[in-house]
C-alpha cells in the first residue's frame, strides 16, 4: 500500500494559468480531503468528497477554485487563473469513513510567480 | 459554525519536561478527536486519537484527555525529547452522519530545548 500520492510535489505557475493537483487516495479508502497550508499556519479545509460526489465544499473560494473524484482515477483538485495569493501547501488526505483516521500525502507545493 | 481553537501557538519547553496542548471545538456532536504531528517540510501524520466514548487514551509517553461536557481535549506529552519539536495539531470531526469531515485547530509549534 503506497500511501496516498499527490503530484506533482512541487508546482509552479504563473500569474493566470491553471494549476491541476492529482491525489490517489490509499487503496480502499474512497473519502478525500483538500486541505491548504499557509506558510506557518494550520490546516484549512477545502472540500471534502467521495467518489463521484461533493460532500462538503465549504472550504473552497466560489470562484476559480473547483475539485472532483471521478469513478476511476485520482481527485482532481483545479485552480483555474492563479493569483499570488493561490501560493501555498495543498494537502490531500484520504479515510474509509468521514469520522475515521485520515492519511496525509506528501502535499504539493504551488508556487505562483 | 464550525471551529477549532487550539493553545497555545508556541511552546517551548526543556527536554525532559512535560507539554499539554490544549483544544476546543464548537459541534457537541463531534465523536472524533485526532491529533497530528507536522515536521517542517513533511506531511501530517497522526500521533493518537480519541472517540468520544472514551476519557482518556495513552501511548507510551503521549496521551489525550476529553472532556465532552465542556467540549474540550488535550494532548500532553511526558519526557519531552528533541525530536519531539514538531507542529502539533488538534482536529475535531464535524457534520452530518456520513459526511464528516476533519476540522483542525491552527497548530501549537512545539520546541524541545535539549
Amino acid at each position: 500500500n503506497a500511501g496516498v500520492m499527490q503530484n506533482p510535489r512541487h508546482l509552479v505557475r504563473r500569474r493566470g494559468q491553471e494549476a491541476r493537483l492529482r491525489c490517489s487516495p490509499m487503496k480502499g479508502h474512497s473519502h478525500v480531503y483538500w486541505y491548504r497550508q499557509l506558510p506557518e499556519e494550520g490546516l484549512k479545509f477545502m472540500v471534502y468528497l467521495q467518489k463521484e460526489n461533493i460532500i462538503d465544499e465549504s472550504g473552497m473560494p466560489k470562484e476559480r477554485f473547483s475539485a472532483e473524484f471521478p469513478k476511476e482515477g485520482p481527485s482532481i483538485l483545479r485552480i483555474q487563473q492563479v493569483v499570488r495569493g493561490d501560493s501555498a501547501a495543498y494537502f490531500c488526505a484520504s479515510s474509509n469513513q468521514g469520522n475515521t483516521e485520515a492519511f496525509f500525502g506528501q502535499g504539493t507545493r504551488l508556487t505562483v510567480v | 459554525g464550525e471551529n477549532v481553537e487550539q493553545h497555545p501557538s508556541t511552546l517551548s519547553v526543556q527536554e525532559g519536561d512535560s507539554a499539554v496542548i490544549k483544544c476546543t471545538y464548537s459541534d457537541s456532536a463531534s465523536n472524533y478527536f485526532p491529533w497530528y504531528k507536522q515536521e517542517l517540510g513533511k506531511r501530517p501524520q497522526l500521533i493518537i486519537d480519541i472517540r468520544s466514548n472514551v476519557g482518556e487514551k495513552k501511548d507510551q509517553r503521549i496521551a489525550v484527555t476529553l472532556n465532552k461536557t465542556a467540549k474540550h481535549f488535550s494532548l500532553h506529552i511526558t519526557e519531552t525529547q528533541p525530536e519531539d519539536s514538531a507542529v502539533y495539531f488538534c482536529a475535531a470531526s464535524m457534520g452530518q452522519g456520513g459526511s464528516e469531515k476533519l476540522v483542525f485547530g491552527k497548530g501549537t509549534k512545539l520546541t524541545v530545548n535539549p
